[in-house]
């Protein structure tokens, strides 16, 4: 089945930096894939999304770029700010299987 | 903008009695999602429907569990004879087929607490 993985459990920025996070996956057949942000206590938000015949996709403030010779994903936040602290997500679309995530702490 | 809504926020019951929640998608929004999710852990998949039918069910779905949705909008999710184990957060989640990327939307949740 599909297996997506984050590298690091907790990750922890200054403020005004940018950050980076990063997601591996073993399902080759995804057709995108999904970042979400988990506030506590809060439900999943969706962040952005990029398709598997996509290198690159940009937001506001946030980049996901997508490597499918190594299977990885990574999120680029730019400019962190304190409301960016949250947990983050990168399942793989249809049943989205998310393993534990990435804790992101911005400290001021 | 109503996106996903879930009620009741916040359910505490004892042990063995039955608990119920609801979810309501967002309204051109023909999947529906629940999932559950304990602390220190992202959302596990228990179920989905695709209009009022219910399409997929995980292994995590006891028996003692029961969704449905049954006209093909608003879903409730049953619980019977509650144990501690089934304390948890549970999330609903909808999304539309047919479209580039069937990108799930997630409410709030409902966190069940069993004395």
């Amino acid at each position: 089945g599909e297996s997506v993985g984050l590298h690091l459990p907790t990750l922890s920025v200054q403020e005004g930096d940018n950050s980076i996070i990063n997601c591996a996956y073993s399902n080759s057949a995804s057709d995108y894939f999904i970042w979400y942000k988990q506030e506590s206590g809060k439900g999943p938000q969706f962040i952005i999304d990029i398709r598997s015949n996509m290198d690159k996709r940009q937001g506001q403030r946030v980049t996901v770029l997508l490597n499918k010779t190594v299977k990885h994903l990574s999120l680029q936040i730019a400019a962190t700010q304190p409301g960016d602290s949250a947990v983050y997500f990168c399942p793989g679309g249809g049943k989205l299987i998310f393993g534990q995530g990435t804790e992101l702490s911005v400290k001021p | 903008d109503t996106g996903v809504s879930q009620n009741p926020r916040h359910k505490i019951t004892k042990r063995g009695q039955n608990v119920t929640f609801r979810c309501d998608p967002i309204s051109e929004h023909n999947r529906l999602y629940w999932y559950r999710q304990t602390l220190g852990q992202g959302p596990e998949f228990l179920t989905y429907f695709q209009n009022e039918a219910q399409l997929e069910k995980s292994r995590l779905l006891s028996d003692r569990f029961s969704a449905e949705r049954p006209k093909g909008s608003f879903s409730t999710l049953e619980i019977q004879r509650t144990e501690q184990g089934d304390s948890a957060m549970y999330l609903c989640a909808s999304s539309r087929s047919g479209v580039l990327t069937d990108t799930q939307y997630f409410g709030p949740g409902t966190r069940l607490t069993v004395l």
